[in-house]
C-alpha cells in the first residue's frame, strides 16, 4: 500500500537561513508528488509536483523539492526563509496506478525574525 | 478566477444533531472532493465525485455521512446524527479534469465543525 511520512512536526528556522521539510514515500509503481501549503485558517494552497522529468522541481514562493529515487524522498527546500513562510506544510503521493492522493500528517514550519 | 467556495465558515453542533455543508467548486470542473481534516493529521478524503458520479466513497462513513452533486456543479456533505469525533474542518476541493493523477487541487477555506 502506497503511504507518505514527513518524519518532523515541527521544524524552527531563523529567518534568512535555508530551510528544508522532509518527505519520504513508499508506492509500489512511479510516484506523483505533491506538496501543499496551509496559511492559518486557510485552505490548502498547491506549492509544486513532480510528474517525471527533471529531478529538481521549482515552484511558488520560492520553494523548490529534489526527487530522490534511490532514497524515495521528495524534501521541501528554499535558500532563504522569509517570517511569512511560517504554515503547516504537507506532502502527499499518489501511483500512477491509483488514483487515490495520500497525505501526509504535515509539519509545522516557524521561521524566527 | 474565483476560487471554491464553502459554507458555514464554522459550525457548533451537539451530538446527535445534524449538519450540512455547501461547497461551490471553481466553474468547469469536473472532479470534486471532500476531505476531512481533523486537528495533527492529513486530510482524509471522504468522497470524490467525477461530474456527478461517486468515483471513491471508501472511506465515507456510510451509516451517518452523505453527499450528493446535483447536475455536476455544487455539492452538499451532510452528517446525522454527529459524533464527538466527527469535530474537524471539512474542506472541498476541486480539479479541472478527469483524473487525480497528475493535477493539483485547489481548495476552499473549509468549514470548522465543532461536536459538543
Amino acid at each position: 500500500a502506497q503511504s507518505v511520512a514527513q518524519p518532523e512536526d515541527q521544524v524552527n528556522v531563523a529567518e534568512g537561513n535555508p530551510l528544508t521539510v522532509k518527505c519520504t514515500y513508499s508506492v509500489s509503481g512511479n510516484p506523483y508528488l505533491f506538496w501543499y501549503v496551509q496559511y492559518p485558517n486557510r485552505g490548502l494552497q498547491f506549492l509544486l509536483k513532480y510528474i517525471t522529468g527533471d529531478n529538481l522541481v521549482k515552484g511558488s514562493y520560492g520553494f523548490e523539492a529534489e526527487f530522490n529515487k534511490s532514497q524515495t524522498s521528495f524534501h521541501l527546500k528554499k535558500p532563504s526563509a522569509l517570517v511569512s513562510d511560517s504554515a503547516l506544510y504537507f506532502c502527499a503521493v499518489i501511483e500512477d496506478s491509483n488514483y487515490q492522493l495520500i497525505w501526509g500528517a504535515g509539519t509545522k514550519l516557524i521561521i524566527k525574525p | 478566477e474565483a476560487g471554491v467556495a464553502q459554507s458555514p465558515r464554522y459550525k457548533i453542533i451537539e451530538k446527535r444533531q445534524s449538519v450540512a455543508f455547501w461547497c461551490n467548486p471553481i466553474s468547469g470542473h469536473a472532479t470534486l472532493y471532500w476531505y476531512q481534516q481533523i486537528l495533527g493529521q492529513g486530510p482524509k478524503l471522504l468522497i470524490q465525485f467525477q461530474n456527478n458520479g461517486v468515483v471513491d466513497d471508501s472511506q465515507l462513513p456510510k451509516d451517518r455521512f452523505s453527499a450528493e452533486r446535483l447536475k455536476g456543479v455544487d455539492s452538499t456533505l451532510k452528517i446525522q446524527p454527529a459524533k464527538l469525533e466527527d469535530s474537524a474542518v471539512y474542506l472541498c476541493a476541486s480539479s479541472l479534469g478527469q483524473r487525480t493523477t497528475n493535477e493539483k487541487l485547489f481548495f476552499g477555506s473549509g468549514t470548522q465543525l465543532s461536536v459538543l
